[in-house]
């Protein structure tokens, strides 16, 4: 079993639709998480991070499940914009030294 | 602004020669930076993990005599593709975070990649 695995898509929605999505991990012990998002060709960048009490960002909120070791992303109102492949990532340890482990990614289509 | 910056951003080479691509941390000093690699709607494959002052721990399967990391100061990180090979061709990117008690203080920062090509 992958460390971490995220269903890879492509999710294909209208503009306007709500699309949520999530990101399994294996190791109970872990410690922080992370939604980056990649655009084609491009570097990741940072969406949010995963807090156990759940977060929002707009249109974007994350949550934790850690009994079932899973995070979330749910987009609302997705815009054309949205479209990119959405990275979970997740770190065992506290440390800023620790190891990060990358989910191969969701990618997401928004069509007009 | 970028607070991690990867240099080059494109680079053709020919087979057998060496590249070399750095890695600073622009406004933060990183005791750790991270080398990955990606191919084309692939997904980011940790390569090896840059340890300043002290040798790069590399993934299994990676040559560390082919993928020379140096990480001689704080705030910056070099990763030389040796003997450059076609095979060899891919998007390379580094990425850094903060030295802090906490991940969840400093999360991980990318380079914009480097773009690879050998012929």
């Amino acid at each position: 079993r992958k460390e971490v695995e995220q269903d890879p898509g492509p999710f294909n929605v209208p503009e306007g639709a709500t699309v949520a999505f999530n990101c399994t991990y294996s190791n109970s012990a872990s410690q922080s998480f992370f939604w980056y998002r990649q655009d084609c060709r491009k570097e990741p960048k940072l969406l949010m991070s995963v807090y156990s009490s759940g977060n929002e960002d707009g249109r974007f909120t994350a949550q934790l499940n850690r009994a079932s070791q899973y995070i979330s992303l749910l987009i609302r109102d997705s815009k054309l914009s949205d479209s990119a492949t959405y990275l979970c990532v997740v770190t065992p340890g506290y440390s800023s030294a620790s190891k990060i482990i990358f989910g191969s990614g969701t990618r997401l289509s928004i069509r007009p | 602004g970028a607070v991690v910056s990867q240099h080059p951003s494109r680079v053709i080479c020919k087979s057998g020669t060496s590249v070399k691509i750095e890695c600073r941390s622009l406004d933060f000093q990183a005791t750790t930076m991270f080398w990955y690699r990606q191919f084309p709607k692939k997904s980011l494959m940790l390569m090896a993990t840059s340890n300043e002052g002290s040798k790069a721990t590399y993934e299994q399967g990676v040559e560390k005599d082919k993928f020379l990391i140096n990480h001689a100061s704080l705030t910056l990180s070099t990763l030389t593709v040796t003997s450059a090979h076609p095979e060899d061709s891919s998007f390379y990117i580094c990425s850094a975070r903060a030295n802090s008690r906490s991940v969840r203080d400093s999360p991980l920062h990318f380079g914009n990649g480097t773009r690879l090509t050998v012929t």
